[in-house]
């Protein structure tokens, strides 16, 4: 079966610019969460959502945003980029929300 | 809000020999506490988990045990093998109704180096 799926690998933008990255969960998970790792740091949690409702925020600026579609695939969405939005988003899902969390491989992004 | 310190930072073992990492939580509430090991280049693989109403889990060579007294919690590599080598994570969540249900909170980290 596969994996959760992060589109795309890699992406290089620069600062004010605006980013939308992809996931697709394991077939049959509900839930989606977004997390940012910063090099050399465990993850940090951005959001959650389940069931196409958001149900967890954490502590990210407005400029961060998202999204859950019918199919429960996720978008992340940041605006005005800044150079220390530049770091590993993961994606994780589960079957529910209170379920453990599988991951991505992640998109890299780099801000100039 | 849920605050994890995991220590060592780094942790150098030979082939056969034990490792143990540690983490500490702060939010009394916390109940789920999953262990990643993330490999170069990916994403951080669920390797074990355990829940607050046990105080020990094992699965083969890997084993977390858990303290709710102290709030701490460990995980215990035996017999280690150079494909340990990795960054591992401890994490902690709340496991209730709520908005802080998937939210997972992580330690910083130890780089776990086996020499054959």
């Amino acid at each position: 079966d596969a994996g959760v799926t992060q589109s795309p690998t890699h992406l290089i933008k620069t600062r004010g610019q605006h980013v939308t990255l992809r996931c697709s969960p394991i077939s049959g998970h509900k839930s989606v969460s977004w997390y940012q790792q910063v090099l050399g740091q465990g993850p940090q949690f951005i959001f959650q959502y389940y069931e196409k409702e958001e149900r967890g925020r954490g502590n990210f600026p407005d400029r961060f945003s998202a999204r859950q579609f019918p199919n429960y695939s996720s978008e992340l969405n940041v605006n005005a980029l800044l150079l220390g939005d530049s770091a590993l988003y993961l994606c994780a899902s589960s079957p529910r929300e209170d379920q453990p969390q599988h991951f991505g491989d992640g998109t890299r992004l780099s801000i100039l | 809000g849920e605050n994890v310190e995991q220590h060592p930072s780094t942790l150098s073992v030979q082939e056969g020999d034990s490792a143990v990492i540690k983490c500490t939580y702060s939010d009394s509430a916390s109940n789920y506490f999953p262990w990643y090991k993330q490999e170069l280049g990916k994403g951080p693989q669920l390797i074990i988990d355990i829940r607050s109403n046990v105080g020990e889990k094992k699965d083969q060579r890997i084993a977390v045990t858990l303290n709710k007294t102290a709030k701490h919690f460990s995980l215990h590599i035996t017999e280690t093998q150079p494909e340990d080598s990795a960054v591992y994570f401890c994490a902690a969540s709340i496991k209730a109704g709520g908005t802080s249900y998937g939210k997972l909170t992580f330690g910083q980290g130890t780089i776990l180096t086996v020499h054959p």
